[in-house]
């Protein structure tokens, strides 16, 4: 167990909707890490939050947004979902995030289903 | 182009073999290296993190090695377990990245018995 907390576990919804995911890191740790993995894909890196504010951003589309908030939780927002979002999204968290060897410690993540 | 390519794609071996697993990078220039362990479903898990400057990092079982100049990785298991089957991540932190890793696709090995 990396500490890494992610709900809902599953998530099966329509095109066209909006979804929230949720993530708490590890006690203590700063950063906040988003990546998608679709199918046989490997991990993409979509953005950061450092201690709430945004730190880095990736591949991230513009129907998808972020945020941190005071006590230091994470939530994905993704709307106007379309089937190619179907993906295994994880979170991740880490001391730091200015440090590029900062370990970063991976959630169980979310399997989002869009049909 | 992938920035970071792994080879093979996938591999099946027999308990209490050994094997290795290729990673190749163009990232450049780089922090860190670092390697991961997946099973189906799950978060990623981290084995090993090797800056520019170290040669090898081991980790029980798992050795990893690196040669910046060729941009080559290895990820070596030593007598495999059943436990050992699940997909092996190779990532590269770019320079002054914020940590933007950047996955290799990874390599699916199975272990039977």
């Amino acid at each position: 167990d990396s500490g890494v907390t992610q709900t809902p576990k599953h998530l099966i919804t329509a095109t066209g909707q909006r979804v929230t995911l949720r993530c708490s890191p590890r006690s203590g740790d700063l950063s906040v890490y988003w990546y998608q993995q679709s199918l046989d894909q490997g991990l993409q890196f979509l953005i950061q939050y450092y201690n709430g504010e945004e730190r880095a951003k990736g591949n991230i589309l513009e129907r998808f947004s972020a945020q941190q908030f005071p006590d230091l939780h994470s939530e994905l927002n993704l709307s106007s979902l379309e089937l190619g979002d179907s993906a295994l999204y994880f979170c991740a968290s880490s001391v730091g995030g200015g440090r590029d060897y900062n370990e970063q410690f991976f959630g169980p993540g979310t399997r989002l289903t869009v049909l | 182009k992938n920035q970071v390519e792994q080879s093979p794609q996938s591999l099946i071996i027999l308990e209490g073999k050994n094997c290795t697993l290729q990673c190749n990078y163009t990232v450049s220039p780089f922090s860190n290296l670092r390697w991961y362990k997946q099973d189906t479903g799950r978060g990623p898990v981290s084995l090993t993190i090797m800056t520019f400057s170290e040669n090898t990092k081991s980790n029980g079982r798992y050795t990893a090695t690196l040669d910046a100049d060729t941009k080559q990785s290895s990820l070596h298991i030593t007598a495999s377990q059943l436990s050992d089957s699940a997909s092996y991540i190779c990532v590269v932190t770019p320079s002054g990245g914020y940590n933007k890793l950047i996955f290799g696709a990874g390599t699916r090995l199975a272990v039977h018995p």
